[in-house]
C-alpha cells in the first residue's frame, strides 16, 4: 500500500449505531488529519494530531471521537450520528520541513446516516 | 476565519481548450497547494508552490504563486475529458503550520 489509505469506503449507520474510520498512512508523515466534506461546502478540518498528540479539535461534536494510536494510523469512533453527519470523510498526512507542509489526501469515507 | 476566494465557481469549455482558475487572499500565504477531486474520491495533490513568483509546471498544468503572496492561479492547457473534475485551492499561512485554508473549488466540465 503507498499514500493515505481509508477504509471503509462507504458506509451506511443508523442513528443509534457506532462504528469506525480508519485512516493509514504509508509516507513516513508526522501529522494526521480528519476533514469532512459536504456538498457545495468547502473542505472543513475536524481534528489534526502531531506527533500523535491532538493539537486541534475545531468544535466537532462529541459524538465524534478521534484516536491516534501512533504516526501512521488515525481512527474516528462514531456514536450517535445525525442526519446532518452525511458526508464525506477525508483523512489527510503531512510532514513539516522548514515551516512549510504539503498535505496528501486519502480517498475518503462516503458516510449515509439515516 | 480566513478565506480564499477561487473562480470561477464552475467551468464548460471544448475539449482542446486552455483553462485558467485563480485564488485570491486578503491575506498572505508561505505555500500554495492546487488538488483535483474526482466524485466521490479524495483530493490529489496536482501541484505545490513554496515560494512566492514561483512557476511550476506538471505535464499540462502550470500553476504560480503570486508575487503578492496573497494569489495563485492554475492553467490546464489543450484540456481532454480526464480533466473533469474539481479543482481546490489551498494554502498556509506562515504561522499556521498544520493548518491549510482551501478555496470553495472550481468545478470543471470538458465537452468532447
Amino acid at each position: 500500500e503507498t499514500g493515505v489509505t481509508q477504509t471503509p469506503r462507504h458506509l451506511v449507520m443508523g442513528m443509534t449505531n457506532k462504528k469506525s474510520l480508519k485512516c493509514e498512512q504509508h509516507l513516513g508523515h508526522n501529522a494526521m488529519y480528519w476533514y469532512k466534506q459536504s456538498a457545495k461546502k468547502p473542505l472543513e478540518l475536524m481534528f489534526v494530531y502531531n506527533f500523535k498528540e491532538q493539537t486541534e479539535n475545531n468544535s466537532v461534536p462529541s459524538r465524534f471521537s478521534p484516536e491516534c494510536p501512533n504516526s501512521s494510523h488515525l481512527f474516528l469512533h462514531l456514536h450517535t450520528l445525525q442526519p446532518e453527519d452525511s458526508a464525506l470523510y477525508l483523512c489527510a498526512s503531512s510532514q513539516l520541513l522548514a515551516g512549510v507542509e504539503t498535505q496528501y489526501f486519502g480517498p475518503g469515507t462516503r458516510l449515509l446516516v439515516l | 476565519g480566513q478565506q480564499l476566494n477561487q473562480s470561477p465557481q464552475s467551468m464548460f469549455i471544448q475539449e482542446g481548450e486552455d483553462v485558467s482558475m485563480n485564488c485570491t487572499s486578503s491575506s498572505i500565504f508561505n505555500t500554495w497547494l492546487w488538488y483535483k477531486q474526482d466524485p466521490g474520491e479524495g483530493p490529489v495533490l496536482l501541484i505545490a508552490l513554496y515560494k512566492a513568483g514561483e512557476l511550476t509546471s506538471n505535464g499540462r498544468l502550470t500553476a504560480q504563486f503570486g508575487i503578492t503572496r496573497k494569489d495563485s492561479f492554475l492553467n490546464i492547457s489543450a484540456s481532454i475529458p480526464s480533466d473533469v473534475g474539481i479543482y481546490f485551492c489551498a494554502g498556509q499561512q506562515f504561522g499556521s503550520a498544520r493548518q491549510l485554508t482551501f478555496g470553495s473549488g472550481t468545478q470543471l466540465t470538458v465537452l468532447p
